[in-house]
């Protein structure tokens, strides 16, 4: 089955920019999308279709995936961002298609 | 405004039975293919079941296929998760999920999520 691979944490000052990958096998040529979660709450969908933003999600999310790797780009990171982040895609490649989640990065604002 | 609840979680014995329920609000349920997503305490995300607006499309984890059964009535605006064979693995808070798409299609991204209902099995 298809795997998605994210690094457990990722760091970052206020005001700098933090960049989460999420690695798969040709992931360039699947649909992205990524969710942030808090604590105790439900996940958000912050962007869709590799770089496509919902409306409320601040334009500092940005998103990007080419050759192996998809990354979700937050710029001037705020106390807030603080939460896991979770990459998804549909995987119809094999004999058991079915949505898969990579497994979180954690996001720390120093 | 959207809106999903899930209820019918708890706490049930190894091989027992639970169905979920979660109910829609606030958009045309009919219009959108809906799905169960799970997360284990401290884990993350697992996708368990996908269901397309008329009922026509059924997608399974492998991890649940032939254990869970996933069922909707329109007239309701409720979406179901039967849940069968427990095991403690599927101990989890269970997310009820609303497709992007517009129609019988998907779009494989979730636009609305439930606060989602804990179910744990444990003898």
């Amino acid at each position: 089955s298809y795997v998605l691979t994210q690094p457990p944490s990722v760091s970052v000052a206020p005001g700098k920019t933090a960049r989460i990958t999420c690695g798969g096998n040709n992931i360039g040529s699947k649909s992205v999308h990524w969710y942030q979660q808090k604590p105790g709450q439900a996940p958000v969908l912050v962007i869709y279709y590799d770089s496509d933003r919902p409306s409320g999600i601040p334009e500092r999310f940005s998103g990007s995936n080419s050759g192996n790797t998809a990354t979700l780009t937050i710029s001037r990171v705020e106390a807030g961002d603080e939460a896991d982040y979770y990459c998804q895609v549909w995987d119809s490649s094999s004999d058991h298609p079915g949505v898969v989640f990579g497994g979180g990065t954690k996001l720390t604002v120093l | 405004e959207v809106q999903l609840v899930e209820s019918g979680g708890g706490l049930v014995k190894p091989g027992g039975s639970l169905r979920l329920s979660c109910a829609a609000s606030g958009f045309t349920f009919s219009s959108y293919s809906m799905n169960w997503v799970r997360q284990a305490p401290g884990k993350g995300l697992e996708w368990v079941s996908s269901i397309s607006s008329s009922s026509s499309y059924i997608y399974y984890a492998d991890s649940v296929k032939g254990r869970f059964t996933i069922s909707r009535d329109n007239a309701k605006n409720s979406l179901y998760l039967q849940m069968n064979s427990l095991r403690a693995e599927d101990t989890a808070v269970y997310y009820c999920a609303r497709d992007s798409a517009v129609g019988s299609g998907y779009d494989w991204n979730f636009d609305y999520w439930g606060q989602g209902t804990l179910v744990t099995v444990s003898s």
